[in-house]
């Protein structure tokens, strides 16, 4: 059990760009989670899959963000024309939840978005 | 809308001192409660769970109590060290899938 990864660890991009995100759960863990979280704030949920199935949305997922689990591993998420206020740390966890019941979530060590 | 807050939002103790932080949730209807630690930059540690139908969960020096009628839970951190030093976050199940958290505490233990 290697706990769940995120790639990269900071990125810096200029307005406009589009950025993409990874992020590996817990082996065998089938609920993935994203939240944002900005300077002196606690995190705020932005989507979770259940294995493959995208379950919620927050409306803070603008239609400029897109997030993915193509097979019930590894996450994306992909943040297009970036805009200034897209500047904030995005944390992926993961969790073991066969009834549907949300246990314990495990957090990854986040990936450090700039826009400038 | 469930809100968490968290009291106070920055707490200076020297070291020794037993201490407690407080989270307050605003809907009792509740699945869990989380209580985690994030250092400088980085990702958050999870410190202790605790179901619904728990009262409490203890782990080392650090002991977790739940009230959900009054919709408040306390972390209690006994013989605070410097290594302790680091914002606490709580944070609650409304239903069951995502985690709804305070702004944290952020602490400083003084050597």
């Amino acid at each position: 059990d290697t706990g769940v990864s995120q790639d990269p660890r900071h990125k810096i991009t200029k307005r406009g760009q589009n950025v993409t995100f990874r992020c590996d759960p817990i082996s065998e863990h089938n609920r993935l989670y994203w939240y944002r979280q900005t300077l002196g704030q606690g995190p705020e949920f932005l989507t979770y899959f259940q294995n493959e199935a995208q379950l919620e949305k927050s409306r803070l997922l603008s239609d400029r963000f897109s997030a993915e689990r193509p097979k019930g591993s590894f996450s994306t998420l992909e943040i297009q024309r970036t805009e200034q206020g897209d500047s904030a740390m995005y944390l992926c966890a993961s969790s073991f939840s066969p009834s549907g019941v949300s246990y314990e979530q495990y957090f990854g060590p986040g990936t450090r978005l700039t826009v400038t | 809308k469930q809100e968490v807050t968290q009291i106070p939002a920055a707490l200076s103790v020297p070291e020794g001192e037993n201490l407690v932080l407080n989270c307050s949730f605003t809907d009792s209807a509740i699945y869990n409660l989380q209580w985690f630690r994030q250092d400088p930059g980085k990702g958050l540690t999870s410190l202790l769970l605790i179901q619904s139908s728990q009262r409490e969960q203890t782990s080392g020096r650090l002991n977790a109590s739940l009230d959900k009628s009054s919709g408040r839970s306390t972390l209690y951190i006994a013989a605070s060290q410097p290594g302790d030093s680091a914002t606490y976050l709580c944070a609650v199940t409304p239903g069951a899938q995502k985690l709804v958290f305070g702004q944290g505490t952020r602490l400083t233990i003084n050597p």
